[in-house]
């Protein structure tokens, strides 16, 4: 069955300290994965998509990268903005299912 | 451009009544997807439309749930029956239609049944 797996569950961070999430998806053939950011009582927005293994996207103080079995959304020097919930997502080439992943809690204390 | 329209934003009912949520997706876009979140989870597709017709509701409890999306724009989901542990945030998402495409979520609507 296929699978998305973010770890960790959360993560409290201290402004400027830079980390990174991680979401690992078992899904057999990839059409995309997704990442979004969720705030508290809002749907999920949009951040970026990544189609093939070595594919970089950067937006702000995000970057998400990606391999045959993982992404990672690396955070640079972040504030206390940044702090959501963070839900990858991936798309299988066989149908459009999309398969998110439970999200992972960022807090970033000033 | 709009986004995505969702009311009611909250409900609460008793077990056993029903309950209807309405989506009305951005303008022009073909895929229409109702999504359940449960509170520490991430969404969970229940259903995806491509226009009128349905793509995918391998996870809609078709006991209780249903949905229909109406002249390939505006889409109800309906519980009736609802179970305690329908509980959840019910979102709306749309996209173009094209492959790979974003999807665009609604604010949602919170659900509590009692």
């Amino acid at each position: 069955e296929d699978q998305v797996t973010q770890s960790p569950e959360a993560l409290r961070l201290q402004e400027g300290e830079s980390s990174s999430l991680n979401c690992s998806y078992t899904v057999s053939g990839l059409r995309g994965l997704f990442w979004y950011r969720q705030d508290p009582g809002k749907g999920p927005e949009f951040l970026f998509t990544l189609y093939s293994a070595g594919e970089e996207k950067e937006k702000e103080r995000l970057k998400a990268t990606l391999t045959k079995k993982e992404s990672f959304l690396h955070i640079t020097a972040p504030k206390p903005e940044d702090s959501a919930t963070y839900l990858c997502a991936s798309q299988e080439t066989g149908g459009f299912k999309t398969i998110f992943g439970a999200g992972t809690r960022l807090f970033v204390k000033a | 451009e709009a986004g995505v329209a969702q009311s009611p934003r909250y409900k609460i009912i008793e077990k056993r009544q029903s309950v209807a949520f309405w989506c009305n997706p951005i303008s022009g876009h073909a895929t229409l997807y109702w999504y359940q979140q449960i509170l520490g989870q991430g969404p969970k597709l229940l259903i995806q439309f491509q226009n009128n017709g349905v793509v995918d509701d391998s996870q809609l409890p078709k006991d209780r749930f249903s949905a229909e999306r109406l002249k390939g724009v505006d889409s109800t989901l309906k519980i009736q029956p609802a179970k305690l542990e329908d509980s959840a945030v019910y979102l709306c998402a749309s996209s173009t239609g094209r492959i790979q495409e974003t999807q665009y979520f609604g604010p949602g609507t919170r659900l509590l049944v009692l």
